[in-house]
């Protein structure tokens, strides 16, 4: 089955302890993005890839980390997380194919819910 | 970044169609428009997406204006299952999500 898998699911930490949110996508999709999801403050894209070795910021990168050092895995990196980065998070992947990447439909994963204390 | 405006939220009564609408007055012509949903508890999924010509397929048509400012998301009969956060989306390289518009479907 196509899926997108993030790991955990659930998390709760305590400031300053550096933590890793895997994501993983069977699809062999180039492109992949992050995103956190705020109540009031919808969706925004933290950081995206457009295939191995390829980052780049999104729209909150602040406080945030990531690599791609292989097509399927792009995990989300908080090196010292803070209470603002309490959120729910989301992964997701897409074909990419120059800047065909516009025609394409994302794959989310099921989100995994951080709370930072 | 083109920016789109959707109602806070829409009520519609089952199997009875619902239309759900996008301004989007800053449109490029490069930009496509992306319909995306998030259903409770889940992540968003994709919907449709078009640029110029109308849409249709299993999920929904797209109805998009002929200047392209405005267009509009049709479930052609609504069920308990379509009660979502509908997001329209105008999509280049990177991908902006609003706020969406909250769907309530009244049995």
């Amino acid at each position: 089955e196509a899926q997108v898998t993030q790991n955990p699911r659930y998390l709760i930490t305590v400031t300053g302890k550096k933590l890793t949110v895997t994501c993983s996508q069977n699809m062999n999709h180039e492109y992949m993005s992050w995103y956190r999801q705020d109540p009031g403050l919808g969706l925004r894209q933290i950081y995206y890839s457009m295939n191995v070795e390829v980052t780049d910021k999104g729209d909150v990168p602040e406080g945030y980390k990531v690599s791609r050092k292989e097509k399927r895995n792009f995990p989300l990196i908080l090196e010292s997380p803070s209470p603002n980065q309490t959120s729910l998070y989301f992964c997701a992947s897409s074909l990419y194919v120059g800047s065909l990447t516009i025609y394409n439909e994302q794959f989310f994963g099921p989100g995994t819910r951080l709370t930072v204390l | 970044d083109a920016k789109t405006t959707q109602p806070n939220s829409m009520e519609s009564n089952e199997e009875e169609p619902v239309h759900l609408p996008c301004n989007h007055s800053t449109i490029s012509g490069t930009d496509y428009i992306h319909w995306y949903r998030q259903l409770p508890s889940q992540g968003p999924e994709y919907v449709i997406h078009g640029l110029t010509s109308n849409v249709n397929n299993r999920m929904a048509s797209l109805a998009i204006a002929e200047d392209r400012k405005s267009s509009t998301l049709i479930l052609h009969r609504a069920t308990l299952r379509d009660a979502a956060v509908y997001y329209c989306i105008l999509k280049d390289d990177k991908i902006i999500f609003g706020k969406g518009t909250r769907l309530h479907i009244l049995p």
